[in-house]
């Protein structure tokens, strides 16, 4: 069935560094992928997205490019801040279907 | 302008008893769904209503877990006797109609239940 990997954290950095979490999915079809942020006692909130294949999601700095044929959709951001502390969920939707598959989060914990 | 309401925000249940979970959704979204989040893991699907119709429940892991949105409007999620792994958050989103959303859902805080 169709999943969601990404990389396991905690990811400890300083401030300014450059940042990439790793993502790819297995799927049997052509679904949009999207990178979810999860602050510190708050919900879930859509941080990007990408509709197909080599679309480049971007947001707050982040960007993340639908990779088809590595089957991947990476996050980078080039100079994090203790802001950007916070769990970070990759995951894919199709159009038709009800349902997000989530991977299982990266926790991102930046040091001043 | 408010989001996706859930409430109670935390929940301690004894093993064996009942719980009630609402969600208040964003007003005017026809779609919802629900999610539980274990400890350390990434949401998984349970339930999704198009305004009271329940038109997908493959998610959910038992015949304990119910839900329901009679009114097209809030939902609830019941859990009959509580067990020590439905110890979770429970995570609701709305969006519009499934062909409108763009695949966006908005997401509630959860509620985080915790069976001793």
């Amino acid at each position: 069935g169709d999943s969601v990997t990404q990389m396991e954290g905690p990811v400890t950095l300083s401030e300014e560094a450059f940042l990439t979490i790793n993502c790819t999915y297995t799927a049997t079809g052509y679904p949009s992928l999207f990178w979810y942020v999860q602050y510190p006692g708050e919900g879930l909130q859509l941080l990007l997205k990408a509709t197909k294949a080599d679309d480049k999601g971007s947001n707050k700095g982040f960007e993340a490019t639908y990779r088809k044929e590595t089957t991947s959709f990476h996050l980078e951001k080039g100079s994090v801040q203790v802001s950007d502390s916070a769990v970070y969920f990759c995951a894919l939707k199709y159009s038709s279907a009800s349902k997000i598959i989530f991977g299982s989060g990266t926790r991102l914990s930046i040091r001043p | 302008g408010a989001g996706v309401s859930q409430s109670p925000r935390y929940k301690v249940a004894k093993r064996g008893q009942d719980v009630a979970l609402r969600c208040d959704p964003i007003s005017g979204h026809v779609s919802l769904f629900w999610y539980q989040q274990a400890l350390g893991q990434g949401p998984e699907f349970l339930t999704y209503f198009q305004n009271e119709a329940q038109l997908d429940k493959s998610g959910l892991p038992s015949d304990r877990f119910f839900a329901e949105r009679p009114e097209g409007s809030v939902s609830t999620l019941k859990i009959q006797r509580t067990q020590q792994e439905d110890s979770a958050v429970y995570l609701c989103a709305s969006s519009l109609p499934l062909r409108l959303a763009k695949n966006e859902q908005f997401f509630g805080p959860g509620t985080r239940l915790t069976v001793l």
